[in-house]
């Protein structure tokens, strides 16, 4: 059981857009924490691709784009393309658990 | 572009130990936190630990999982930090990666390694 929490799978046909939530609390999101997201694409590492609830690292294509709004986040991707289909992840801090960096359990996007 | 090589993965007996190692390539390793986080077959991703710059103290930080059994370590002059895995679990099974990390209101891993595979069966 994630701390927060993401849908298991989302879909898309290219050029589509879609939106992956990642729901918190009062003890992470509600509290002010950032939140950041990960892609994982198929066979690799997990891969920065939002901080700080909106800013992209150099290299991550403005197609993505992050917000946040009380208990909850959110991830889109415009221009949906093939290329994106992986897993993404959503990851804050937690007060009430010591030192801890908390995860959603992930979604699956699938390119139709 | 930084660089971080984990290294140390294999297969162990439950109750045993073993260390993994992160060679970190491409920036001043000093400067930075890390992290080790892992990820079970098939499932999602876990932090498991981090250690603070020296600046700030070099203090480490667990899961309550691996608390008591687990412990991070660095040597800032060799550019490497390792996670030392004790009393190894069936339940610890997974690909374990180290991370370079930055905060924003809170710690986010910029860099990760490619990932070591752990294996605690007997």
């Amino acid at each position: 059981q994630s701390v927060l929490t993401q849908p298991p799978s989302v879909s898309g046909a290219p050029g589509q857009r879609v939106t992956i939530s990642c729901t918190g609390s009062s003890s992470n999101i509600g509290a002010g924490y950032d939140v950041h997201w990960y892609q994982q694409l198929p066979g690799t590492a997990p891969k920065l691709l939002i901080f700080g609830n909106s800013n992209r690292p150099s290299g991550v294509p403005d197609r993505f784009s992050g917000s946040k709004s009380g208990t909850s986040a959110s991830l889109a991707i415009t221009g949906l393309q093939a290329e994106d289909e992986a897993d993404y992840y959503c990851q804050s801090y937690d007060s009430s658990l010591s030192g801890s960096r908390v995860f959603g359990g992930g979604t699956k996007l699938t390119v139709l | 572009e930084a660089q971080l090589v984990e290294s140390g993965g294999g297969l162990v007996q439950p109750g045993r130990s073993l260390r993994l190692s992160c060679t970190a390539s491409a920036f001043t390793f000093g400067d930075y936190g890390v992290s080790w986080f892992r990820q079970a077959p098939g499932k999602g991703l876990e932090w498991v630990g981090f250690i603070r710059s020296k600046p700030y103290g070099g203090t480490t930080e667990y899961a309550p999982s691996v608390k008591g059994r687990f412990t991070i370590s660095r040597d800032d002059s060799k550019s490497i930090a390792y996670l030392q895995m004790n009393s190894l679990k069936t339940e610890d099974t997974a690909v374990y990666y180290c991370t370079r990390d930055r905060y924003s209101s809170s710690w986010y891993s910029d860099y990760w390694g490619q990932g070591t595979l752990v294996t605690v069966s007997s």
